[in-house]
């Protein structure tokens, strides 16, 4: 079956670095994304990471292990407008199709 | 840019009122997908499609049907809306069949009375 873990919520400071884990457990692994999603808005796309190692781009990077089902955002500097959730997403391929599945998100709130 | 647009922001329809959810998309993007968000559940897919008149079963496709008659458009439809059918609606497109990130329209945030 398909189950992807994130903490509900997390505070930080702003300045602060921040690091969001995800665990997954699923079967046609073909990659996993990072999105932020402000409160009311629609989500947009932070990362993607289908090897193992780090990815980064600016104030964040993106971890992958495959063979730990492990993955992790990271945000560094801080910001106010960085309180946002952030949701963990695993590509798998089924059927000759590939889906997303999401983890339920990980609220963080930075604070002064 | 991208842009993804769905008819509506807010909604509110009585139970068992046909609703038509519809998304928009200029990107000439061959996937399209709908999902519903709710608390502590995170984005489900309901259905998807990968090209026009095609459609596939996401993870709760139970009390919804799509259409896809146009490349850009992706309609998605509450035959006889229900109260648990209240929820946050997302269209996402997403380029070829191993493209790199769904880009999202704004939702259509549905209450079912």
């Amino acid at each position: 079956g398909q189950n992807i873990d994130q903490p509900t919520e997390m505070t930080a400071t702003e300045g602060a670095i921040v690091q969001i884990n995800c665990t997954y457990q699923t079967s046609g692994f073909n990659g996993l994304f990072w999105y932020q999603q402000h409160a009311g808005e629609a989500p947009t796309f932070l990362s993607y990471n289908v090897l193992d190692g780090l990815e980064e781009k600016g104030r964040f990077s993106s971890f992958l292990s495959r063979s730990k089902g492990y993955s992790y955002l990271l945000l560094k500097e801080l910001q106010m407008k960085d309180s946002a959730s952030y949701l963990c997403a695993v590509r798998e391929t089924s059927g000759g199709y590939n889906k997303l599945i999401f983890g339920a998100g990980t609220r963080l709130a930075v604070h002064p | 840019d991208v842009k993804v647009t769905q008819s509506s922001r807010y909604l509110v329809k009585r139970t068992g009122e046909k609703v038509f959810l519809e998304c928009v998309q200029d990107m000439d993007h061959e996937n399209m997908f709908w999902y519903r968000q709710d608390p502590g559940l995170g984005l489900r897919l309901i259905y998807f499609s990968y090209d026009v008149k095609m459609k596939e079963k996401g993870d709760i496709p139970e009390g919804y049907s799509v259409s896809r008659e146009k490349k850009e458009r992706f309609s998605l439809i509450l035959e006889s809306a229900s109260t648990n059918q209240t929820s946050m609606y997302l269209c996402a497109i997403q380029r070829g069949l191993a493209g790199v990130g769904q880009y999202f329209g704004p939702g259509t945030r549905l209450t079912v009375t």
